[in-house]
């Protein structure tokens, strides 16, 4: 039974640039949350999707968008990248009550 | 925002023996987690505890909350070098529908052989 899977697992962009990182979620998963980790910090929320809308969004710019898939995966945009967008990008997978599942995570280098 | 506070942020321990972390949070919460993170890689779930719970045991791991204090505990009895990592704690005010996690900034452990 495959986890969480994230792609790419590491890639550099230019300031000003755009990104989009993707996400499967577990097997029977169906809400997807993204979460970006400052080095030396812990993941902050970013967003949640869940039957292909947006259901909550933490305190980032609208520069950061997504997207769910019917299939349960996800995308998550990053527009107009700036220095301080370089972190950690982790997805988790949920379904009801149930824990959550993290991937392996994106770690994205804005330069 | 983080809401969780752990205590201590960097602990050093000799194989075999018990590591105790803290982690104190200011909202009221649904449930609160522990999630282990080698080398800046996923989180991985260890244990959840519910609001309603005050002690949760899984194989090595005891996890106490206070909710009176706003407080939890993780305590990993007969530590071994593979659990040198950063341990976060991560508490959901809600839970549910609107369920979301609130990371605090980590306690790094390492276990020496």
């Amino acid at each position: 039974d495959a986890g969480v899977t994230q792609s790419p697992t590491h890639l550099i962009k230019t300031r000003g640039q755009q990104v989009t990182l993707r996400c499967s979620p577990k097997s029977g998963h169906d809400t997807v949350s993204w979460y970006q980790q400052a080095l030396g910090q812990g993941p902050q929320f970013i967003f949640q999707y869940y039957e292909e809308e947006e259901r909550q969004r933490g305190n980032f710019p609208d520069r950061f968008s997504g997207h769910q898939f019917p299939n349960y995966s996800s995308e998550l945009n990053v527009n107009a990248l700036l220095l301080g967008d370089s972190a950690l990008y982790l997805c988790a997978s949920s379904r009801g009550q149930r824990g959550y599942t993290f991937g392996s995570g994106t770690r994205l280098t804005v330069v | 925002s983080q809401q969780g506070e752990e205590d201590p942020q960097a602990l050093s321990i000799q194989e075999g023996e018990n590591a105790t972390m803290n982690c104190s949070y200011k909202t009221s919460i649904n449930n609160l987690q522990w999630y282990r993170q080698n080398s800046g890689r996923g989180l991985v779930h260890l244990i959840l505890i519910r609001s309603n719970e005050r002690e949760k045991h899984s194989g090595r791991l005891r996890v106490t909350l206070d909710t009176s204090k706003k407080s939890s505990s993780l305590l990993i009895t007969a530590s071994r070098a593979a659990d040198t990592a950063s341990y976060f704690c991560a508490t959901d005010a809600l839970g549910g529908a609107n369920s979301k996690l609130t990371f605090g900034k980590g306690i790094t452990l390492s276990v020496r052989p």
